[in-house]
């Protein structure tokens, strides 16, 4: 399938300060995932967004379904060394089920302590 | 919480081995996916399958083959591995199929299967 454009693809950050990554793609979704995988693992899901427009918090996490539904947004406030992993967002269409998903490319996050 | 695990963290084959991964969920999920994962290509699905013995092709099937014969467990082999498939696969589930937008609904993943093929 399709592969979502996310940016940046990597950031090294100083501890304290926050982040913000994003996601576009050409076509619209239904829902937008927010994943981080630390390396070695499994991607795990951060933050779900069901509606355009819709802000979700967890913790220092924020993320945003984008009002055209063809984007989305993914903050971090306050970062701390263990932030460090890569990011990725995942976009779901309007019809079928998660065989149908698009994931993004990743954006690698390293924090200077 | 859903738990999602696979068989292996780790594998070494040798080139013309079969290969088999395994994994299993806990959360009686219909849907289960294989996928792999490779730098700079990110997440590609290999097949998936929506119930029991139950199975469908994904963007890159050539070279593998699933097994579903119960919900929890579905298996990704790889007939005869070669070393274009090392690899880091990696396992997900997910309770709906169909239209997307419900609340609640979201794909969980394993820990991952790294393969390499010597």
């Amino acid at each position: 399938g399709q592969q979502l454009n996310q940016s940046p693809q990597s950031m090294f950050i100083q501890e304290g300060e926050d982040v913000s990554m994003n996601c576009t793609s050409s076509s619209i979704f239904n829902t937008w995932l927010w994943y981080k995988q630390d390396p070695g693992e499994g991607p795990v899901l951060l933050i779900a967004l069901y509606k355009a427009g819709e802000l979700t918090s967890n913790g220092r996490l924020t993320a945003q379904f984008g009002i055209t539904r063809k984007d989305s947004f993914l903050n971090i406030s306050a970062s701390i060394p263990s932030d460090v992993g890569i990011y990725f967002c995942a976009g779901l269409p309007p019809s079928g089920g998660y065989q149908k998903v698009t994931f993004g490319t990743g954006t690698k996050l390293q924090v200077i302590p | 919480d859903v738990k999602v695990t696979q068989s292996s963290r780790y594998l070494v084959k040798r080139t013309g081995e079969k290969v088999f991964l395994e994994c299993v969920q806990d959360m009686d999920h219909e849907n289960m996916f294989w996928y792999r994962q490779d730098p700079g290509l990110g997440l590609r699905l290999i097949y998936f399958s929506y119930d029991v013995k139950m199975k469908e092709k994904g963007d890159i099937p050539e070279g593998y083959s699933v097994s579903r014969e119960k919900k929890e467990r579905f298996s990704l082999i790889l007939e005869s591995a070669s070393t274009n498939q090392t690899s880091m696969y990696l396992c997900a589930s997910s309770a709906y199929f169909g239209t997307s937008g419900s609340s609640g609904e979201t794909q969980y993943f394993g820990p991952g299967t790294r393969l390499l093929v010597l």
